[in-house]
């Protein structure tokens, strides 16, 4: 079955500290990967999608994502995190055929300490 | 800013009202999504438009009802909500459906309160 795994509901980092979020997916192809974040009471914003290519991608905000294939993992990583960053990240992909859906991890909360 | 506005921001109903959430974006897009998203949880999915047509209904309850009028807007119509029903409604859209390349672009969403 096609799902995403986001293993850390909840990861606290202190400001200026490096950050991973770890993201795992089951597909049965090659996935069209997402990195999306939510801002409390925002929407979702895409910070950086991996489609071919370089597997290492870079997004906004200083993010990065590193595509590896035989891990099937998209981690997601910033090498100083800043305060704004506190919010909900969720790692997607998009199915690749039949119905093209999305499919979300459950999350994973950001908190930074000052 | 976001590409895609949603309006209102906040709703309250009751579970007699009829009320409709709207949708709108101008970057051209030609898929068009709602989504309901519970407090914690990620989104979920609840119909897609594609070129202004009906191409997903994930066994949504009658009682929420969407239109496309064009290729700029997307509806929500309510009408008849349980409190269950009290979530955050997300609007998205996509260059396309049915194609891959084509990152969802999110709205900031209705806070729907059921009363």
């Amino acid at each position: 079955a096609q799902s995403v795994t986001q293993p850390d509901i909840h990861i606290t980092v202190s400001e200026g500290a490096s950050l991973e979020l770890r993201c795992n997916y089951s597909y049965g192809a090659t996935p069209y990967l997402f990195w999306y974040v939510q801002s409390p009471g925002q929407g979702l914003q895409l910070l950086l999608k991996y489609f071919s290519g370089d597997t290492l991608v870079q997004g906004i905000k200083g993010f990065e994502a590193e595509f590896k294939r035989s891990q099937s993992s998209f981690n997601l990583r910033k090498p100083s995190v800043h305060w704004s960053d506190a919010a909900e990240y969720f790692c997607a992909f998009e199915m690749t055929s039949g119905t093209y859906k999305y499919i979300f991890g459950t999350g994973t909360r950001l908190k930074v300490l000052a | 800013d976001t590409e895609v506005t949603q309006t209102p921001k906040h709703l309250v109903m009751g579970m007699t009202n009829k009320k409709s959430l709207k949708c709108e974006q101008h970057m051209g897009h030609r898929a068009m999504y709602w989504y309901k998203q519970k407090a914690k949880k990620p989104p979920e999915l609840m119909f897609v438009y594609s070129y202004e047509k009906l191409s997903i209904n994930e066994s949504v309850p009658s009682r929420f009802s969407p239109e496309c009028p064009n290729s700029s807007l997307l509806n929500l119509h309510l009408h008849a909500l349980q409190p269950e029903d009290s979530a955050l409604y997300l609007c998205a859209s996509s260059q396309h459906h049915w194609r891959v390349n084509s990152p969802l672009h999110f709205g900031n969403g209705t806070r729907l309160t059921v009363t």
